[in-house]
């Protein structure tokens, strides 16, 4: 099983600050992705990267996956109320199979 | 270009019925999987099919639990004699099929069940 580990696994920070969630595994993947749920929802993705060492900002948020593609980081510049919900990162295999982390539940207080 | 549907929204049933839960993939997908989440919890893998082929299953309880992707219609989630602990909301997702590593999952609005 190829395991991928979240932190933190809560986060509950104040409108305006920055904050950085973690994807680590032991294994490499092809590609990452990273996704965000709300409540009642499915996940919604937000950013697919293959290349080791890739970087990949959309607005306020940069996707970093790592050079030897084992790991991956999304930093959140001034946090939002509206970027709460459980962040989810998962890596593609082969064989069209993924492996899902274990999740960062963050709050944004207003 | 319709996203993945999955029906019912909301499933109640009562201990010991049959659940049946229902996955479309988007157009061109070939790929179905579905996934279990508790609340609080991420995705747990449950199981991965091609039409008419389950590749892997071991997310699936052994007992209880089938699943299929028929060469027509939608890929079905069928959970046998249901007891309280397989409330849960059942997320599907699909993928196309690729030759290249950037394939990625797109997920439905998930099953919420709940046994009574």
């Amino acid at each position: 099983t190829q395991l991928l580990e979240q932190s933190p696994q809560f986060l509950s920070i104040q409108e305006g600050e920055n904050l950085t969630v973690y994807c680590n595994s032991s294994s490499v993947f092809s590609s990452l992705q990273w996704y965000r749920q709300e409540p009642g929802e499915g996940p919604v993705l937000l950013v697919t990267v293959v290349t080791g060492g890739e970087v990949k900002k959309l607005k306020r948020l940069t996707f970093q996956f790592g050079d030897a593609r084992k790991d991956s980081s999304l930093h959140i510049t001034a946090a939002q109320p509206g970027d709460t919900g459980l962040y989810l990162c998962a890596g593609g295999g082969t064989g069209n199979q993924f492996y899902f982390g274990t999740g960062t539940s963050l709050t944004v207080i207003p | 270009n319709a996203g993945v549907m999955q029906n019912p929204r909301h499933l109640v049933r009562r201990r010991g019925q049959e659940a049946r839960l229902r996955c479309s993939p988007m157009k061109g997908h070939s790929h179905v999987y579905w996934y279990r989440q508790l609340p609080e919890e991420g995705l747990k893998f449950m199981v991965y099919l091609q039409k008419e082929n389950i590749i892997d299953e071991s997310g699936m309880p052994k007992e209880r639990f089938s699943a299929e992707f028929p060469k027509e219609g939608p890929s079905i989630l069928r959970i046998q004699q249901v007891v309280r602990g397989d409330s849960a909301a059942y997320f599907c997702a699909s993928s196309p099929l690729s030759t290249d590593y950037s394939n990625t999952q797109y997920f439905g609005p998930g099953t919420r069940l709940t046994v009574l």
